[in-house]
């Protein structure tokens, strides 16, 4: 069975200081990893996902198949950052995800 | 292009009644995914939709069911509504065959049964 976990509910971080959202997952196959964002009042969007290996606003992931983890990180926040975060697994982009429960980040001024 | 668009954005209904939520995808898509949000927690996959047929289907009830229109368009359909069926429902649309192709989500309707 597919299972995304995310263990922090909130994460308060000050502005400036490094961010890392967890996210570990279990899945027989082949996964691939997404990270969503949800920005006050706006539409759950993705932020990016490992295939591309981007960095997206500063944040990057990197998929650890030994450790089953695709943390999210940032060297510097910033408060536009502030938002809820999930973790999501597939097989393709377009097909069925699971999500985890979410992270809510607060970047503290 | 308004992306993926959802109605209506909120609704109370009762216990025991049904109702039906519409979706339709981002230009050009052809597929499209139905979610429930519950509070606190994160999407889950409810069924998804191709050619007018369901593809895949995750773990609900047959309570939950769906249609897809030439269009692309979609509805879900809930019927004989409980309490723990107040959620948030999500729509994306994709296209089935571009597999590097992401989801775009809807803004969601807000669903509360009473």
């Amino acid at each position: 069975a597919q299972r995304v976990t995310q263990p922090e509910k909130l994460l308060s971080v000050f502005k400036g200081a490094p961010v890392e959202l967890k996210c570990n997952y279990s899945y027989s196959g082949s996964p691939e990893l997404f990270w969503y964002v949800q920005y006050s009042r706006q539409r759950l969007q993705l932020l990016l996902r490992h295939i591309s290996r981007e960095s997206i606003k500063g944040f990057t992931a990197d998929l650890n198949k030994g450790e089953t983890s695709f943390h999210l990180k940032k060297p510097f926040a910033q408060e536009e950052d502030s938002a809820m975060y999930y973790c999501a697994l597939g097989n393709f982009g377009n097909e069925k995800l699971t999500f985890g429960t979410g992270t809510r980040l607060t970047i503290i001024p | 292009d308004a992306g993926v668009t959802q109605s209506p954005t909120h609704l109370i209904k009762t216990r025991g009644q049904q109702v039906t939520l519409r979706c339709s995808p981002k230009s050009g898509h052809d597929t499209v995914s139905w979610y429930q949000q519950a509070l606190g927690q994160g999407p889950q996959f409810i069924f998804q939709y191709y050619e007018e047929e369901e593809r895949q289907r995750g773990n609900f009830p047959d309570r939950f069911s769906g249609h897809q229109f030439p269009n692309y368009s979609s509805e879900l359909n809930v019927n004989a509504l409980l309490l723990g069926d107040s959620a948030l429902y999500l729509c994306a649309s994709s296209l089935a065959r571009d597999r590097r192709e992401t989801q775009y989500f809807g803004p969601g309707t807000r669903l509360l049964v009473l």
